[in-house]
């Protein structure tokens, strides 16, 4: 399977804990980004990487948020002292180059902060 | 950022019928549209890219209309496995995409 894959598919931590997530793009693919969904709302942008160069990351990635792509290959995201209102699907997504190329998505990794 | 706007539904249509959802968006710069499917707790995955011109994939059909901002969705003859939410994805040219609230679709027997 070469899509994109992330790692782990389930979280579920206690508040004022760390989590890292992990995704894996699809190898050809220069651009990786990071959205969050909540129920009942479509995926909100929180950062994008071109290659290893983070060129944009949205409001919502407060300070407790950060995400690496050291290598430009995979990347990680990390939440430090997690609340509950972290809670939702965080989604991994990698495309080609140009405004024209569309995401491709991987499983999601499922965050529940208790 | 600018917003793109869903009617969020959901439209319950009878197997056979053909149901269009429009989605609006306000940034008139906006370069590249898509149409996602989402399936309940599934990621998004691609059903169509939008071109200038309109295009058609089997019994779904996409239109752009730049003038008024918006762009369509048509499915003709709904099949039971079409029910999903459809997610209207905006390129506003900061190669960032910006994704609407999406319109489920329910189909039934």
């Amino acid at each position: 399977d070469t899509g994109v894959s992330q790692d782990p598919r389930h979280k579920i931590t206690k508040r004022g804990q760390n989590v890292t997530f992990r995704c894996d793009p699809i190898s050809e693919h220069n651009r990786l980004y990071w959205y969050r969904q909540t129920l009942g709302q479509g995926p909100e942008f929180l950062t994008y990487f071109q290659n290893e160069a983070q060129l944009e990351k949205s409001r919502l990635l407060s300070d407790r948020f950060s995400a690496e792509r050291p290598k430009g290959s995979f990347s990680t995201l990390e939440i430090q002292r997690t609340e509950q209102g972290d809670s939702a699907m965080y989604l991994c997504a990698s495309s080609l180059l140009g405004s024209n190329s569309p995401l491709h998505f991987g499983n999601g990794t499922r965050l529940t902060v208790t | 950022r600018k917003e793109v706007e869903q009617d969020p539904g959901p439209f319950n249509v009878p197997e056979g019928a053909t149901v269009a959802f429009n989605c609006t968006y306000s940034n008139s710069a906006s370069q590249s549209f898509f149409w996602y499917r989402q399936d309940c707790r599934k990621e998004p995955k691609l059903l169509m890219s939008v071109y200038s011109s309109g295009n058609e994939d089997g019994r779904f059909t996409a239109q752009l209309n730049r003038a008024s901002q918006y762009i369509s969705l048509l499915i003709r003859d709904s099949k039971l496995s079409d029910s999903a939410t459809y997610l209207c994805v905006v390129n506003e040219g900061y190669s960032t995409l910006t994704f609407g609230k999406g319109t489920m679709l329910l189909v039934s027997p």
